[in-house]
């Protein structure tokens, strides 16, 4: 158990729907990271939280959205979902967020879009 | 820019025989450089990393993983394949910009 979680595990949903996809990192980890996982496209990073503030934006699309809370948890909002949004997303916590720093994955939520 | 290529998809090994996953990089700058592990149904797990210090970095279950910047290749061995260590294997490379690039993975099969 690597200490973040993330809800819900499973999400069925249509096309066009919106959802919220929600991470709390490890306690003490400043820095919250979120992952998409595809068959297609693979591991690709999508956004870096620390400490509340935006830090590094990958693949993100314009669609989605997240922040992170006072109390550091996070959320990544999905709007406007495509079939292929369906995918396994990954939250990760690191301490600092700097790039020396090992992240801490959570057990992901499944996303399956109909 | 930073990229990771994993140059097998699938490996399949007996047990108790040694294992080797290949990783090439690039990158601009100098790297840190991960092996991650994913079980079935599970989160991704930090094997090991290499942050500039030793070249040759151990890491958990009896993984390692030599940093060799001439060949700009870090690969990740084990002596002794054991059944729980069939799983899926992610190369990492961050740069100076925080992001971690991941492999396309390399998915481990243990034959007993």
């Amino acid at each position: 158990d690597s200490g973040v979680t993330q809800t819900p595990k499973h999400l069925i949903t249509a096309t066009g729907q919106r959802v919220t996809l929600r991470c709390s990192p490890r306690s003490g980890d400043l820095s919250v990271y979120w992952y998409q996982q595809s068959l297609d496209q693979g591991l690709q990073f999508l956004i870096q939280y620390y400490n509340g503030e935006e830090r590094a934006k990958g693949n993100i699309l314009e669609r989605f959205s997240a922040q992170q809370f006072p109390d550091l948890h996070s959320e990544l909002n999905l709007s406007s979902l495509e079939l292929g949004d369906s995918a396994l997303y990954f939250c990760a916590s690191s301490v600092t967020g700097g790039r020396f720093n090992e992240q801490f994955f959570g057990p992901g939520t499944r996303l399956t879009v109909l | 820019a930073q990229s990771v290529t994993q140059l097998d998809s699938h490996v399949s090994v007996s047990e108790g025989t040694p294992v080797l996953l290949r990783c090439n990089y690039s990158s601009s700058y100098s790297p840190s450089l991960f092996w991650y592990v994913q079980h079935p149904n599970k989160g991704l797990q930090l094997l090991l990393k290499y942050t500039s210090a030793a070249t040759l970095v151990k890491g958990i279950n009896g993984f390692e993983a030599e940093f060799k910047k001439s060949e700009t290749s870090f690969h990740l061995t084990k002596p002794s394949a054991h059944m729980s260590d069939a799983a899926e294997y992610f190369c990492v490379v961050s740069d100076r910009d925080y992001k971690l690039s991941f492999g396309a993975g390399t998915t481990v099969t243990v034959r007993a």
